[in-house]
């Protein structure tokens, strides 16, 4: 399995600018995670999904942020517009769950500077 | 307060030293307690789990949990350059909430 595929790797954009970051999750898992990563938080959950629906969220900063998962197979993250604050290391992570202690398996993440 | 409290570090050891990495919890509804280690720009990957109260042992590794002091532990024994990492503890109540409640990490560096 290929695990967990996130693109772009790196993105540097300017202040304003709309940013997508995408994820294809390890086929056959049912949940998908959205997480953003910093020195100063750590790892915060944004949202996340079951079978293509958002369940929670809560974690989403603000109405600039949203998240859609139009099939099994893919999702993406929008910053709509970006500020340089949300320059941070953006984590997509997948799991089933069958696998009752809820091991989530992550992407290698997409590094975003806003500028 | 947050929900998970671990310490951020820097920890600074010599190669074979024992280490001993810590987190503390406030809700008594967890139920599993997970250790992931993540390598410098790579995602996080699980490293240990545990069910409930008790320890697991796995090869150099030991993971503990005392439910009655929300508190949970994880030893590397004969520390390795390659366990140079940052480890973060991961807690979830049982059931279908798949939400993780994650520590900040501590930064490990074994040293040769």
């Amino acid at each position: 399995d290929a695990g967990v595929i996130q693109s772009p790797r790196h993105e540097v954009t300017e202040m304003g600018q709309e940013v997508t970051l995408r994820c294809k999750p390890i086929s056959g898992h049912d949940y998908l995670f959205w997480y953003r990563q910093t020195m100063m938080r750590g790892l915060e959950l944004l949202i996340y999904f079951n079978n293509n629906v958002p369940i929670d969220d809560s974690g989403m900063p603000e109405d600039r942020f949203s998240a859609k998962m139009p099939n099994a197979s893919f999702s993406t993250l929008k910053i709509q517009p970006s500020e340089p604050r949300d320059s941070a290391v953006y984590f997509c992570a997948s799991s089933l769950l069958a696998r009752a202690h809820n091991e989530q398996f992550f992407g290698p993440g997409t590094r975003l500077t806003v500028l | 307060q947050k929900e998970v409290e671990q310490d951020p570090g820097p920890l600074s050891v010599p190669e074979g030293a024992i280490v001993s990495l810590n987190c503390t919890y406030s809700n008594s509804a967890f139920q599993y307690f997970m250790w992931y280690r993540q390598y410098s720009r790579k995602g996080p990957e699980l490293l240990m789990y545990t069910y409930s109260s008790g320890n697991k042992e796995d090869g150099r590794f030991t993971a503990q949990v005392d439910k009655s002091s929300k508190y949970i532990s994880l030893f590397i024994r004969d520390s390795q350059p390659s366990d140079s990492a940052t480890y973060l503890c991961a807690m979830s109540a049982a059931g279908n909430n798949r939400k993780l409640i994650w520590g900040l990490g501590t930064s490990l560096a074994v040293n040769p």
